[in-house]
């Protein structure tokens, strides 16, 4: 297995309602970071966590870590449909140099 | 303006045939990257570039050679396609500190490759 798992692999809500997807890894972190990837684009940077943070939140995202777990999540609240996404952590490893390592994603579809 | 861009989008060739992607970011970073993503949509890194030098070299193929003429292009060559090698690649960019990836990377819009 990999550094950086989500779960669930995918998750269907409606419109309003909270999203939550976790991240779990298994070496030492610098950070956690959150992508969000529209279907057929690039990924784009969310939010960043350092291993010394527990919580951050960025408008209507909410990220947290526990290092003692190897555990994130990431909160979205208030869902759109324009949120629907596949969602990635990655991770900066303290071994792993200039590599960020991405978790399988989590597809999250919001319903109108 | 586009960040990171890459051309082409689309390339669908037949097996054996050499084809390279090009890379460009507008962003003055230090730092790119190529990625590979498979119809899962697992992201794996294949190579890094910082200056223009060589940093990660993934458990790739010889058949893929990067180059970087200059920090703000990286391209990606590949000999002698195989089937196998149908992906989505993204190019990324970003700027270590102190030879960490501690900070977000850019990724361009991705190139559709398939392999027939």
């Amino acid at each position: 297995s990999q550094q950086g798992e989500e779960d669930p692999q995918a998750l269907s809500i409606q419109e309003g309602e909270n999203a939550t997807m976790n991240c779990s890894y298994k070496t030492s972190i610098n950070n956690l970071q959150w992508y969000r990837q529209n279907s057929g684009r690039g990924l784009v940077h969310l939010i960043l966590i350092r291993s010394n943070e527990r919580e951050k939140h960025s408008g209507r995202l909410r990220v947290t870590l526990d290092t003692s777990k190897k555990s994130s999540s990431l909160l979205i609240t208030a869902s759109r449909a324009a949120d629907t996404a596949s969602y990635f952590c990655a991770t900066d490893g303290e071994t792993s140099g200039s590599r960020l390592t991405f978790g399988e994603g989590t597809q999250l579809t919001v319903n109108p | 303006d586009t960040a990171v861009s890459q051309t082409p989008k689309y390339l669908v060739t037949q097996m054996g045939n050499d084809k390279s992607i090009k890379c460009e970011q507008n962003l003055g970073h230090d730092t790119m990257y190529w990625y590979k993503q498979d119809s899962k949509k697992f992201l794996k890194i294949m190579f890094s570039y910082n200056n223009k030098e060589l940093i990660i070299n993934e458990t790739v193929p010889n058949r893929f050679s990067p180059k970087s003429p200059d920090k703000a292009h990286l391209n990606l060559h590949i000999n002698s396609l195989e089937l196998g090698d149908s992906a989505v690649y993204f190019c990324a960019s970003s700027q270590l500190r102190g030879g960490r990836a501690s900070y977000e990377q850019y990724f361009g819009p991705g190139t559709r490759l398939t392999v027939t």
